[in-house]
């Protein structure tokens, strides 16, 4: 169980696009999810934190409209990239905490990979 | 600034012997941390978590070290399986914080037949 699912693993895109990742609590429900991003040979950083039904708590210095966060289901949050640049190529990965589950525990995706042309 | 710190980017060990991953940590109020493990191409999967009540916590081959007052915690695997090669991450968080997560930068676990 707590299988979480992100789609798409890899996009690549020109500069100006607008990019969608979903990320998917598959077999729990997630009142809570996580964004993270990660740049190479460091840790994982928290971007926002996406709650089911209201706005998105987002990180110090993450620019909410730069980075659009909706988690209108309790299984499902996406994070669009919008007028996506170079700078914002990245490894991105969603993370959930189960609903009624263990304190902290978070489940997390595969991550997708973000290239930017 | 890097709350969360783990020294040793890489760590080789033969198989059979014990892997000590360590971990430290700056921030005083977090009262939470877990280890999670990441292999190529997925995402890190929790592997094992202990509380500040507690110094140690065991599953399995598992074993999580606490030390409150060197801010400092240790995973220990024995014996090494070549299965365990990963990269292993240390995360810490605090009461209040809605369970957000604060991550080192992560091991890189090689073990060596």
């Amino acid at each position: 169980g707590a299988v979480v699912s992100q789609h798409p693993s890899r996009v690549i895109c020109k500069s100006g696009t607008s990019v969608k990742i979903e990320c998917r609590s598959l077999d729990f429900q997630a009142t809570t999810m996580f964004w993270y991003r990660q740049f190479p040979k460091q840790s994982l950083m928290l971007m926002a934190t996406s709650n089911e039904g209201s706005k998105a708590t987002y990180e110090q210095g993450v620019e909410k409209d730069k980075f659009l966060i909706n988690h209108a289901s309790l299984t499902l949050s996406t994070l669009t990239v919008t007028s996506a640049h170079p700078e914002d190529s990245s490894f991105y990965i969603c993370s959930a905490g189960r609903t009624g589950g263990v304190k902290n525990i978070q489940y997390f995706g595969a991550g997708t990979r973000l290239s930017v042309l | 600034d890097q709350q969360v710190k783990q020294n040793s980017p890489s760590l080789s060990v033969q198989e059979g012997r014990i892997s000590i991953l360590n971990c430290d940590y700056t921030n005083s109020m977090f009262d939470y941390f877990l280890w999670y493990k990441k292999y190529p191409a997925e995402g890190p999967t929790f592997l094992i978590s202990i509380s500040s009540i507690k110094d140690k916590n065991e599953d399995g081959r598992f074993t999580v070290f606490l030390n409150k007052s060197a801010k400092h915690l240790s995973l220990h695997i024995v014996p090494s399986q070549p299965g365990d090669s990963a990269v292993y991450f240390c995360a810490a968080s605090e009461t209040g914080t809605a369970s957000k997560l604060t991550f080192g930068t992560g091991t890189r676990l090689q073990v060596t037949l």
